[in-house]
């Protein structure tokens, strides 16, 4: 089965402190993964893909085959980070993205 | 370059009325697709147009149907509301359906059905 599992509802930290969002799938074939997060008041929009293994706004995330888990990992939190961050896999053959629960990142001054 | 929008922002509707939401794609681009966005939960694929054809359905019932025009726009129409369909309707789309391409979504259409 194809599955992406957030294991977090709510993560808390404190302005400069290292975040972790955790992200777990499940695949048959080969993963492509993503990160999309919203804002307040603000669409989807994309954060980051592990094919392109960009940096953006600081955060990376790396794929691990071994632990089929892609965390999304930033070293210092700042304010404007806080959104709702969803992991999700592209299904090669449909092309349909599938998505995790989601995640909201608070950071508190 | 334009984004992708959606029409309605809001819709109000009562169970077993029908329902029609619309999608403009960003331009250049040839595929859409839909997903359903409960209360708290992470969006789900209802189904993809590619170059106005359907290109793969998620796990919805019949009386979620679609079209996409030649211009690329598309429509989603669901049947027979039922209290279950209240949602956030999200279009996404992506230049074309390979690994690879990015879905790009609109602001969504939060449907209530009463």
């Amino acid at each position: 089965a194809q599955r992406v599992t957030q294991p977090e509802k709510l993560l808390s930290v404190f302005k400069g402190a290292p975040v972790e969002l955790k992200c777990n799938y499940s695949y048959s074939g080969s993963p492509e993964l993503f990160w999309y997060v919203q804002y307040s008041r603000q669409r989807l929009q994309l954060l980051l893909r592990h094919i392109s293994r960009e940096s953006i706004k600081g955060f990376t995330a790396d794929l691990n085959k071994g632990e089929t888990s892609f965390h999304l990992k930033k070293p210092f939190a700042q304010e404007e980070d806080s959104a709702m961050y969803y992991c999700a896999l592209l299904s090669s053959n449909t092309g349909k993205l599938i998505f995790g629960q989601g995640t909201t990142l608070q950071v508190k001054p | 370059e334009t984004g992708v929008t959606q029409s309605p922002t809001h819709l109000i509707k009562t169970r077993g009325q029908q329902v029609t939401l619309r999608c403009s794609s960003q331009s250049g681009h040839n595929t859409v697709s839909w997903y359903q966005q409960a209360l708290g939960q992470g969006p789900q694929f209802i189904f993809q147009y590619y170059r106005e054809e359907e290109n793969g359905r998620g796990n919805f019932p019949p009386r979620f149907s679609g079209l996409q025009f030649p211009n690329y726009s598309s429509e989603l129409n669901v049947n027979a509301l039922e209290l279950d369909d209240s949602a956030l309707y999200l279009c996404a789309s992506s230049l074309g359906t390979g690994i690879g391409e990015t879905q790009y979504f609109g602001p969504g259409t939060r449907l209530l059905v009463l």
